[in-house]
C-alpha cells in the first residue's frame, strides 16, 4: 500500500500564474481533502471531496478550485497565485474517520 | 467558534516523560487527535481518542481527554531523539468533515 500520494514535491511559480497539484488517496479510500499549512503554522482546512463533488469548503477563495476523479483521485487548481499563497499543500484521504495525510506539495511563489 | 490551542515549544532530556497539552472551545468535538511532523515531512497519525473516553494507551503514548475544560493531553513514556518534531492536536465534529488543527508544539528532546 503506497499511502497518500502526492505530486509534485516542490514547485516554483510566478504571481499570477496558475498551479494544479495532484493526489492518490490511499487504497480504499474514498475521501480526499486538502490543506493548506503556512510556514510556522498548523494546517488550514481548504475542502473535501467525495463522489466527485465538493462536500465542504473553509474559508478560501474562489481561486482555489478542485476535482475529483471516479478513481477518487484529486487535483487542486489555484488561479492568480499571490505570494500569500506560498505554503506546504497537504491532501489527506479517508473512508471514515481517520485521515491520512500525503508528504505534501511545497509551493512557492515569487 | 473554532480554535485550538497548543503551547509553542517544549524541550525534555531522553528518556524523560513528555506532556503535550491542547485546548479546543467545541464542545461537540467528536474525535480528537494527534499527528507528527518531522521536518519537510506531512503529517504522521500517532493516536486518536473518542469524545466519549476518557482516557487511551497505545504502547508509549498515552492520551487524556478532560471534556469538562475541554483538554486534550499527549504523554510520550520514555521520550527519545527519534521523537524530536511538531506535534499537532486537531478535532472533527460529527456532521461535519474538516480537521481544526492547533498551531502545533515544537518538542526537542536533548540527549
Amino acid at each position: 500500500d503506497a499511502g497518500v500520494t502526492q505530486s509534485p514535491t516542490h514547485l516554483i511559480k510566478t504571481r499570477g500564474q496558475q498551479v494544479t497539484l495532484r493526489c492518490s488517496p490511499k487504497s480504499g479510500h474514498d475521501t480526499v481533502s486538502w490543506y493548506q499549512q503556512a510556514l510556522g503554522q498548523g494546517p488550514q482546512f481548504i475542502f473535501q471531496y467525495y463522489e466527485e463533488e465538493e462536500r465542504q469548503r473553509g474559508n478560501f477563495p474562489d481561486r482555489f478550485s478542485g476535482h475529483q476523479y471516479p478513481n477518487y483521485s484529486s487535483e487542486l487548481n489555484v488561479n492568480a497565485l499571490l505570494l500569500g499563497d506560498s505554503a506546504l499543500y497537504l491532501c489527506a484521504s479517508s473512508r471514515t474517520d481517520r485521515a491520512f495525510f500525503g508528504q505534501g506539495t511545497r509551493l512557492t511563489v515569487v | 467558534g473554532e480554535d485550538v490551542e497548543q503551547s509553542l515549544f517544549l524541550s525534555v532530556r531522553e528518556g524523560d516523560s513528555s506532556v503535550i497539552n491542547c485546548t479546543y472551545t467545541d464542545s461537540s468535538s467528536t474525535y480528537l487527535y494527534w499527528y507528527k511532523q518531522e521536518p519537510g515531512a506531512g503529517l504522521q497519525l500517532l493516536t486518536y481518542i473518542f469524545s466519549n473516553m476518557d482516557m487511551k494507551q497505545d504502547q508509549r503514548l498515552t492520551v487524556l481527554l478532560n471534556k469538562k475544560d475541554k483538554h486534550l493531553s499527549l504523554r510520550i513514556a520514555d521520550t527519545q531523539t527519534g521523537d524530536s518534531a511538531i506535534y499537532f492536536c486537531a478535532e472533527s465534529m460529527e456532521g461535519t468533515y474538516k480537521y481544526i488543527f492547533g498551531t502545533g508544539t515544537r518538542l526537542k528532546v536533548l540527549a
